[in-house]
């Protein structure tokens, strides 16, 4: 079972570049998630989206745009990559509307912005 | 805003007795998931327990089990008969709207101690 697979699992970008993070879950979720991963800060929320067709904005979305293509695959998009989005990255998936519902991770991607 | 508090940043335990890792929260939703997920030095994410705001009786899932004290906003970690592989970061983390917005606290370093 691969669950939640991400990539690339490695990016350096240098100011000013963009790039786009893959995101692709084969458990038939409808729910899927973008975090950030900072160090002593916790997994702060990029944007969601609760079913296909959807997305919302988290608690930090500015620099970033997300696109749900389809049920399994959700992107996220850096226009202008900046130093400040240099973090590790997390896509998850759960089962809609569930407030027992747990978040299922990919293995990330570690990001440098110089 | 919700609001998470881990107030241990690391803590030690001897292999094989008990640790208590803490976690208050501030909610103001009267429905709400609590999960706690481990990340271990790998850097996946991993869920560990759930507990519900509804739920008459505390969570238990092997070694895991939570202290839940619903009136103090309060649901501690306690994980009994330390492994050395326990040894990570663990992650208090509230749901609510519906399950789509799980916010992370900063998270408490556990080292386990042969």
């Amino acid at each position: 079972n691969a669950g939640v697979t991400q990539t690339p699992k490695f990016q350096v970008l240098k100011t000013g570049q963009s790039m786009t993070l893959q995101c692709a879950q084969d458990m038939n979720h409808n729910s899927m998630y973008w975090y950030r991963q900072d160090p002593g800060m916790g997994l702060r929320l990029i944007y969601y989206s609760a079913s296909e067709g959807t997305t919302d904005k988290g608690e930090v979305p500015n620099g970033y745009n997300v696109s749900r293509l389809n049920k399994r695959e959700f992107s996220l998009r850096l226009e202008s990559a900046a130093p400040s989005q240099t973090s590790v990255y997390f896509c998850a998936s759960s089962e809609e509307g569930h407030l027992n519902s747990p978040l299922h991770f990919g293995n990330g991607t570690r990001l440098t912005v110089t | 805003a919700q609001k998470i508090t881990q107030t241990q940043p690391g803590m030690f335990v001897q292999e094989k007795e008990a640790v208590t890792l803490d976690c208050t929260y501030d909610t103001s939703d009267p429905s709400y998931g609590l999960f706690w997920y481990k990340q271990p030095s790998s850097g996946e994410m991993i869920f560990l327990i759930y507990q519900g705001s509804y739920d008459q009786q505390n969570a238990t899932e092997g070694r895991y089990s939570l202290n839940f004290q619903k009136a103090r906003k309060s649901a501690n970690l306690v994980i009994s008969a330390s492994q050395l592989g326990d040894s990570a970061m663990y992650f208090c983390a509230p749901a609510t709207t519906g399950g789509f917005k799980t916010i992370f606290g900063a998270g408490t370093r556990l080292f386990v101690k042969a």
